[in-house]
Order: structure tokens, then C-alpha cells, then sequence
């Protein structure tokens, strides 16, 4: 069985700061692994996804993330948030890309402070 | 439309009612995905289908749980004799390689 942790559930930072998301995962097979956004008063978004290939992966609103095998982890960086990056975000893992359910960590509220 | 449609999009059950949410997936898409999402947590899975089938039921809590996907497009989910427990926010996603999300119905059992 496949499992998501997000350690941190909430995060503040100030505007144009960096901030760093985690995510670590378990499974006992190869995994794709997905960050989704979710803004106030809207539904999920898919923010970025790895597959395979390079281990770093880009959104194009400047956030990236990058996958370790060695230490199951896929955090969530961007070097300098903006009020509109405030949000809910989830980490996800599936054994295969479109037809197989997610598996998601319980989230990480990001509030940027102006 | 452009997007997974959800309907309604707020319901408020008294204990023991039934009640169906609806979801409109993405034209064309073939998969199609149920989420329960307790406040404060992340999505979980409750169902899968591909098509009219139903691939995969494994997540659904309880017998009052049932889903439906008749013509392979738009699909219910229904529960019967609601419980508090079953207060959440109901996620249908539709697929075609990727997951695309619906807004949401946010189901409130008194």
C-alpha cells in the first residue's frame, strides 16, 4: 500500500520569501507523484507532476519540485512567494498515470504574510 | 462545459436520509474518480470507473455507499441512511491522462 506524508499542516512566510513544501512518500513499487493547489473557494488543480525522466519538475508559476527516490521524498519549492501563491497544498502518489486512484498527504496550508 | 461539474453543490441531510451527488466528467474523458474529503484531511478514494464499469470499489466506507456510471458519462454517487460520519466534502475527478477536479459537493448530515 501506498502512503503520503505531509509534515508540515501549516506554513506562514512572508511575501518574496522562499518556501519549501514537504512531501515523502511510501510504496512499494514505482510511483508517479503530484503536487495539487487548492485556492480559497476552488477545487483541486494540478500544480505539477513527475513521470519519469528528470527528477526536477516545473509549474509555470515558478514553483518546482524534485523527486529523491533515495529518500521517497518530492517537496515543493519556490524561491519567492507572492499573496496569491496562499493555498492549500496536497502531495500525491499513484501507481499509474490517469487510470489509478491518487493517494493524497493531508495537506499543507500556505499563508503568505505581506 | 469545459470542466468536471459537481451538483449540488452544498446539500444538508437530516440523520437517516438518502441522499445522490452528481457528477458531469469532462467530455470524452473515460475514467472517472470519487474522493471524500473530511474537513481538515486529504482527499481519500472511494470508487473508480472506466466507463460504465466500475473498476474498482475498494474505498467505499459502508454497504450505504453506492456508486453508478450507466452510460459511461455521467455518474451518482448515493448514500443511503446518511450518518454525522458521513459529512465531508464529495470530490468527483474525470480522467484522461491526467485527473481534473470537480468543485465539490459539501455534504452536511444534522
Amino acid at each position: 500500500a501506498q502512503s503520503v506524508t505531509q509534515l508540515d499542516s501549516q506554513v506562514p512566510v512572508f511575501e518574496e520569501a522562499p518556501v519549501e513544501l514537504r512531501c515523502n512518500y511510501s510504496s512499494s513499487v514505482s510511483v508517479y507523484l503530484f503536487w495539487y493547489v487548492q485556492y480559497p473557494n476552488q477545487g483541486l488543480q494540478l500544480l505539477l507532476k513527475y513521470l519519469s525522466g528528470s527528477t526536477l519538475v516545473e509549474s509555470i508559476n515558478g514553483f518546482e519540485a524534485e523527486f529523491n527516490k533515495s529518500q521517497t521524498s518530492f517537496h515543493l519549492r519556490k524561491p519567492s512567494v507572492h499573496i496569491s501563491d496562499t493555498a492549500e497544498y496536497f502531495c500525491a502518489v499513484s501507481e499509474d498515470f490517469g487510470n489509478e486512484k491518487l493517494t493524497f498527504g493531508t495537506g499543507t496550508r500556505l499563508t503568505i504574510i505581506p | 462545459g469545459a470542466g468536471v461539474s459537481q451538483s449540488p453543490r452544498y446539500k444538508v441531510a437530516k440523520r437517516g436520509q438518502d441522499v445522490a451527488l452528481r457528477c458531469d466528467p469532462i467530455s470524452g474523458h473515460v475514467s472517472l474518480f470519487w474522493y471524500q474529503q473530511a474537513l481538515g484531511q486529504g482527499p481519500e478514494f472511494l470508487t473508480y470507473f472506466q466507463n460504465e464499469a466500475q473498476l474498482d470499489k475498494s474505498g467505499l466506507p459502508s454497504d450505504r455507499f453506492f456508486a453508478e456510471r450507466p452510460e459511461g458519462s455521467v455518474s451518482t454517487l448515493k448514500i443511503q441512511r446518511t450518518q454525522q460520519e458521513d459529512s465531508a466534502v464529495y470530490l468527483c475527478a474525470s480522467s484522461f491522462t491526467e485527473q481534473f477536479f470537480g468543485p465539490g459537493t459539501r455534504l452536511t448530515v444534522l
